[in-house]
C-alpha cells in the first residue's frame, strides 16, 4: 500500500465549477499535512498546510481525518489558473527529519473554459 | 527574497558517466533537501542536511550517489556512474532552521537528468 494515495484524475472541469480531491494516507504517525500545487515541468510550490480544524484560504478549503486518516482539498469557483496537479504530502518527523517529505503522485486537474 | 536555484536545469549524459548537479539555497535556511522524481512515481525524499551536517540519508538510493555542503552554503548531488534509472527531476528545496517555518519547504524548479 501506498503511503499516501490520491485519484491520478485528471480531472476536467468547467470554470466556476468545485471540484474536491481525496487522499488517504497510511501512516497514522504522521503529524503535519499539506496540499502542494506544481505546474507543468516546474516546482512543487506549497498551497496550503492542512490543520486538523480543518482551514480555509480564499477560495480552498482543506480538511483533515485523523481517524479516518483522509485529507481533502475543495476548490470553488475555479479559474482556468486553477490548472495544475495537486500534490498531497504528509510528514512524519519521529524517525525522519522533519524536511522529509511523503508525497502523493498528485492530482491533475484542468479547468476549460 | 532570492529563491532556491538550482543548476544545470537539464543534463544529458550517458550511462556511466557522472553528473554533479547543485543548489544554491534560500540566504539563512539552514535546512537543505535534495528529492527526485522518475518518471510515473511520485517525488521522493533523497536526503536533508542541516549546515554542512547530513541529518537524513536515509532516501539515498545507493552509493552512485555523493551529497555535500561544504561550508553549509550550496550544496552539490554527484552521480557516479550514472545508470538509465537516475533519469528524472531533482528537486532540492530549503527551510529555515527551526520553529513552524522548519517544515515549510521552497523547491528550486529542479534539474532534468536524462541517462541514455
Amino acid at each position: 500500500r501506498k503511503e499516501v494515495e490520491q485519484d491520478p484524475g485528471p480531472f476536467n472541469v468547467p470554470e466556476g465549477a468545485t471540484v474536491a480531491f481525496n487522499c488517504t494516507y497510511s501512516n497514522s504517525a504522521s503529524q503535519s499535512f499539506f496540499w502542494y500545487r506544481q505546474d507543468c515541468r516546474k516546482e512543487p510550490k506549497l498551497l496550503m498546510s492542512v490543520y486538523s480544524s480543518g482551514n480555509e484560504d480564499g477560495r480552498f478549503t482543506a480538511q483533515l481525518n485523523r481517524a479516518s486518516q483522509y485529507i481533502s482539498l475543495l476548490i470553488r469557483d475555479s479559474k482556468l489558473s486553477d490548472s495544475a496537479t495537486y500534490l498531497c504530502v504528509v510528514n512524519i518527523p519521529p524517525g525522519g527529519s522533519q524536511g522529509n517529505l511523503i508525497f502523493g503522485k498528485g492530482t491533475k486537474l484542468s479547468v476549460k473554459p | 527574497e532570492a529563491g532556491v536555484t538550482q543548476f544545470p536545469s537539464h543534463s544529458v549524459i550517458e550511462k556511466g558517466q557522472t553528473v554533479t548537479l547543485r543548489c544554491d539555497p534560500i540566504s539563512g535556511h539552514d535546512n537543505l533537501y535534495w528529492y527526485r522524481r522518475v518518471m510515473g512515481k511520485e517525488i521522493k525524499f533523497l536526503l536533508h542536511f542541516v549546515k554542512e551536517s547530513k541529518q537524513d540519508e536515509s532516501g539515498m538510493p545507493n552509493n552512485r550517489f555523493l551529497a555535500e555542503r561544504t561550508g553549509g552554503t550550496y550544496s552539490t548531488l554527484k552521480v557516479q556512474p550514472a545508470e538509465l534509472e537516475d533519469s528524472g527531476v531533482y528537486f532540492c528545496a530549503s527551510s529555515r532552521k527551526q520553529g513552524s517555518g522548519a517544515n515549510v519547504l521552497t523547491f528550486g524548479a529542479g534539474s532534468r537528468l536524462t541517462v541514455l
